[in-house]
């Protein structure tokens, strides 16, 4: 079955803990994108990856990292989580680019206390 | 700034017919996306427009107009499923994607 996968699904954790929120698709797209998403304010993109070892900021990206070492996994890294990034995350591939229709992993929903 | 523009909310029939607003000023146009988010879920993808007039699938339908700036999604014979956002984006000038905050629509019976 073709899908984005995301782990974890929930995440509770406290300020400065280092995480990481896993993403992989099995659809050989190139593009892949981390969202996040707030009540009364649409997706905003973190970080997108046109390809394996390229990678650039999207509207948001302080306070995140990312890396594209495999085509298939696109993890996202908070190396110091902060409450103001609690947040229900989305990675998101494409086949090549921002033009084509984009498919969603399930979310992450993380508290940071 | 940019800015995309829908309502907040919208209620309807099951059976009817509702059409979902969405304008935008950005820099540049490359292309408008529907797609659709039930509650708790991640979004999945209705229509893309790029060129201006209606496009049509099964129950919806997406219309554009580049030089007024304006999308409308228009779903028919509304089913109780259809309870969901439809969440409009934009392709600017950059070939970046800009997110409207969504439209919950509820039906009722």
């Amino acid at each position: 079955e073709a899908q984005v996968t995301q782990n974890p699904r929930y995440l509770i954790t406290v300020t400065g803990k280092k995480l990481t929120v896993t993403c992989s698709q099995n659809m050989n797209h190139e593009y892949m994108s981390w969202y996040r998403q707030d009540p009364g304010l649409g997706l905003r993109q973190i970080y997108y990856s046109m390809n394996v070892e390229v990678t650039d900021k999207g509207d948001v990206p302080e306070g995140y990292k990312v890396s594209r070492k495999e085509k298939r996994n696109f993890p996202l890294i908070l190396e110091s989580p902060s409450p103001n990034q609690t947040s229900l995350y989305f990675c998101a591939s494409s086949f090549e680019a921002i033009y084509n229709e984009q498919f969603f992993g399930p979310g992450t929903r993380l508290t940071v206390l | 700034g940019q800015n995309i523009d829908q309502p907040t909310e919208m209620t309807a029939t099951e059976g009817a017919i509702v059409q979902i607003n969405c304008t935008y000023q950005t820099s540049g146009f490359n292309g408008l996306f529907w797609y659709q988010q039930h509650a708790g879920e991640a979004p999945t993808f209705l229509s893309y427009n790029v060129l201006d007039g209606l496009e049509e699938k099964g129950r919806f339908s997406s219309f554009l107009s580049r030089s007024k700036g304006y999308s409308y999604l228009l779903l028919k014979e509304l089913q109780m499923k259809d309870s969901a956002s439809y969440l409009c984006a934009v392709i600017d000038s950059n070939y970046q994607l800009i997110w409207g905050a969504g439209t919950k629509l509820i039906i009722k019976p």
